[in-house]
């Protein structure tokens, strides 16, 4: 079952433009939301997280949007590096579920190229 | 800080064959975690585990997967027999305590498999 949709796939954007990248989720027990990023022959890092309870969250070039009623979040990367091409992540997890089996659950990822 | 090693970088083997990858998390991570990362696609979670004792392995499949961490700090983590399906990047990530949310999960940079 595939909790957290990711939108687009791939996405090209010319140096200096927006870029954007959507998720929807499912289960609203999901509470805290993190954006990984991934280059090339490297593990997943951590970009920027959001929970629930607020609606932007920015951090340098890098914001997270998030509608709770709508169960949707997204990542805007504002004037767009080419050192920032990689594969990005959103992600879910159920912060406040103590109980054995708390995950944190990856949508299927978007390839960005940010072209000089 | 040093980060989660992994070792094999790279490992091509024929079908039936087993493979063994190997986890050293950062210093301190009571929590470890084996994720699968096929092309294209968002890390899915195999097994999860708090010091040596496994949270979570529903996600696993037994019949030819084992993972162990006997002492608490590295982790190993067994494919045999091995099947084409199971061609993807095996990542290894830790963090400070079992909630991953909040508390940053680091990965590793992964074990490349390729099933021939």
């Amino acid at each position: 079952q595939q909790q957290v949709k990711q939108s687009p796939q791939s996405l090209i954007v010319q140096k200096g433009g927006i870029s954007i990248i959507n998720c929807a989720y499912e289960n609203t027990a999901f509470d805290y939301f993190p954006w990984y990023q991934q280059f090339p022959g490297k593990g997943p890092a951590l970009l920027i997280a959001i929970r629930p309870d607020v609606s932007e969250k920015k951090e340098g070039r890098f914001t997270i949007s998030f509608n709770k009623s709508a169960k949707q979040f997204s990542l805007h990367i504002m004037d767009s590096q080419p050192g920032d091409s990689a594969t990005y992540f959103c992600a879910a997890i159920m912060e406040a579920n103590n109980n054995a089996g708390n995950m944190l659950t990856f949508g299927g990822g978007t390839r960005l190229m940010v072209k000089p | 800080e040093a980060g989660v090693a992994q070792s094999p970088r790279y490992k091509i083997i024929e079908k039936r064959q087993s493979v063994a990858f190997w986890c050293n998390p950062i210093s301190g991570h009571a929590t470890l975690y084996w994720y699968q990362q096929i092309l294209g696609q968002g890390p899915k979670l195999l097994i999860q585990f708090q010091n040596n004792g496994v949270v979570d392995d529903s996600q696993l499949p037994k019949d030819r997967f084992s993972a162990e961490r006997l002492k608490g700090v590295d982790s190993t983590l067994k494919i045999q027999p091995a099947k084409l399906e199971d061609s993807a990047v095996y990542l290894c990530a830790s963090s400070f305590v079992r909630v991953a949310g909040a508390n940053v999960l680091t990965f590793g940079a992964g074990s490349r498999l390729t099933v021939l």
